[in-house]
Order: C-alpha cells, then structure tokens, then sequence
C-alpha cells in the first residue's frame, strides 16, 4: 500500500524557519496537501494542491513540491504553531495521511 | 457557515457494526462540487482515510478497509453514513466527518471537517 513518510519531530525557536518534509513515490504526479492539527481539534487544511494557501491562512505558510518529496515551510514559526502537522496525496488507489510531524516552536 | 456534526453510539461491542452518522447544516449535500467523507484518528495515532461518498452515490473507499465498510447519502436528510462491520478494539479511535474539494471529478482533500466523534470497541 501507499505510504507518504514524514519526520516525528521538528523543533524551531520562535522566529525561525521551520521546514516539515513528505517523501511519496507518486508525488511528482500527485498533488500533496498539508494540515495543521493542534491538541484536540479536527485538522485544518492550511495547504492545497502543492503550494496554494487557503483563504484565512497565515502567508507565513508556504509549500512546494519537487520530484518525490513536498515540502511544508512556516516562514517565522510562531508560538502559535506549535501542532502536529500531516501531509496527504494519493496513488489513485486511494489517499493517504503521511505518519505525522510534531513542531515544537520554543 | 458550512457545520458537520458526528453522530452515533460511542461504545460498540467487538464484532459488531459501527455505524455514525454525519448531519450536515449550512450548504447542500447534494452540491456537484463536493464529495463527502470519513476519517479517522486512533487515539495518540495518525489519520486514516476511510472513504468518501458523492450526493449520486458514488464511493471510494480505503482498500485495507473496503472489505468491511459501507458509506451511504441521504440527500432528504442532508446526512450521509458510515457503517463498518466486524470491528475490534484496532478500530478505536475519533471519527471525522468532512466534506471534500473535488479534482478532476474525483475526491480530494477534505476542506471542512466536523468535531469528531470517539468510539470505543470494548466487551
């Protein structure tokens, strides 16, 4: 079955860039998306279809996709972002969440 | 304002069937440029797409999980379901609700989620 991987943990100081990683084997054909899900509460789409931001979201969100990895970057990571963070695509058997990135902004 | 709320027994007893309900309020289920949906997130664990539903009828479902589920749309009702049979105590976990963007007319990423519902399979 299909798999995206993503790293347990990333750790940025408040102010710096943080970069969370999704390597899948169909992303340079598939779009990747990305979700922000704070401690107790349903996920929030904060990229789509590779790099557009959906309205509401911070533009200090941004994301890219080259060959088998996307890649999610909180230009000036806040407090505020501290969250578990997901990436999402398919194979066209069906979708998939990648395993999940912790970001500790401290 | 778009609103998904979950619904349905939070304890079901091994092997038996799980069945939610989600009722949606603020938009048409019936809308041509959605699909509908079910995730789901064990407790302390990642999210797991189950499958999705559009207002036709028309299903995907995760293959690991095919097998045993079954989503169904009330368009009179503005609800659609999730049953999923057979279950055990791997299938706890909180159950998302959401509606999905459509691309090239197949279901994408879930846009508007609802709260969540937690079921827990035990005797």
């Amino acid at each position: 079955s299909y798999e995206l991987t993503q790293p347990p943990s990333v750790s940025v100081s408040p102010g710096q860039t943080a970069r969370i990683t999704c390597s899948g084997d169909a992303l340079p054909k598939k779009y990747a998306y990305w979700y922000q899900q704070k401690s107790g509460q349903a996920p929030v789409l904060v990229i789509y279809e590779d790099s557009k931001r959906p309205s509401g979201i911070p533009e200090r969100f941004s994301g890219s996709s080259s060959g088998t990895m996307a890649t999610l970057t909180i230009s000036g990571a806040q407090v505020e972002d501290e969250a578990d963070y997901y990436c999402y695509s398919t194979d066209s058997s069906g979708w998939v969440f990648g395993g999940g990135t912790k970001l500790t902004v401290l | 304002q778009l609103q998904l709320q979950e619904s349905g027994p939070g304890l079901v007893k091994p092997s038996e069937t799980l069945s939610l309900t989600c009722t949606v309020s603020g938009g048409s289920i019936s809308s041509s440029s959605y699909y509908w949906g079910w995730i789901r997130q064990p407790p302390g664990k990642g999210l797991e797409w189950i499958g999705s539903i559009y207002y036709s009828g028309s299903t995907y479902y995760n293959p690991s999980l095919k097998s045993r589920v079954t989503i169904s749309v009330d368009t009179s009702k503005n609800q659609f379901s999730l049953k999923l049979s057979s279950v055990t105590a791997a299938d706890t976990a909180v159950y998302y609700c959401a509606r999905h963007t459509l691309l090239f007319g197949v279901p994408a990423a879930p846009d508007y989620w609802g709260q969540g519902t937690l079921v827990t399979v035990s005797s």
